[in-house]
């Protein structure tokens, strides 16, 4: 079975900073999913960025991106020009591609805290 | 993407009742699933859910606890039966849409306190 371990329960940086976010995962895959889940207060789950394992390229979505390293099964999120509106939970998620397993595994989150 | 709705948004129940939490969907989709998320925990997988067949459960889950229908494309509901304080938490209905894109979106949450 898969894991996904988030090592920082929480994080802090200034308003206008940039801050990134660990993950790392375990599988025996070589064709899968990573995302980043972002959950406010309100609960809503709201995807923040997505990356296909079979794709070099790092996924970018405006002040969000990700450094995906394969080899070491490793998935950071960085966040450029921390808004106040960016603090809520963070979740890295690990989804098989195929073979009827298509649910998420989750990480335990990070809590990230803006300063402003 | 999709747009998911749940009912009841947040509800409190006496152990030993069930609670049916329904999911819709402004789109037709496969595949639905249901998380639980446990208070200040992260979210787990309860079960996947294709219409026209039996709910696939996760393991630590089971049909007479969580027993789940999938009527039609849009619509799936999550019982939770025999209800403990062991119970409480927000119960998340999820699909999987977009084509290739393939990404979750996750409705708003039934928050359930069980006393």
């Amino acid at each position: 079975a898969q894991t996904v371990t988030q090592s920082q329960p929480e994080m802090s940086v200034q308003e206008a900073e940039t801050v990134t976010l660990s993950c790392t995962y375990d599988t025996s895959e070589s064709d899968y999913y990573l995302f980043w889940y972002k959950q406010p207060p309100s609960r809503q789950m709201i995807l923040v960025i997505r990356q296909e394992a079979y794709k070099q390229q790092n996924a970018t979505e405006n002040r969000f991106s990700v450094n995906f390293q394969k080899a070491a099964k490793s998935f950071s999120l960085k966040i450029s020009d921390s808004q106040l509106g960016d603090a809520a939970m963070y979740f890295c998620a690990y989804r098989s591609l195929g073979g009827g397993a298509d649910g998420l595994t989750f990480g335990k989150g990070t809590h990230l805290i803006i300063q402003p | 993407s999709a747009v998911i709705s749940q009912k009841p948004s947040r509800d409190i129940c006496q152990r030993g009742t069930s609670l049916t939490i329904q999911c819709q969907v402004d789109s037709q989709v496969t595949m639905m699933f249901w998380y639980r998320q446990q208070p200040g925990q992260s979210l787990t997988l309860i079960a996947t859910a294709n219409q026209g067949s039996e709910a696939t459960y996760e393991s630590g889950f089971v049909i007479d606890k969580f027993p789940i229908s999938r009527p039609n494309l849009t619509f799936s509901t999550l019982t939770v039966s025999n209800m403990s304080p062991e119970d409480s938490s927000i119960y998340l209905c999820s699909v999987k849409a977009g084509g290739p894109q393939e990404t979750q979106y996750f409705g708003p949450g039934t928050r359930l306190l069980v006393l």
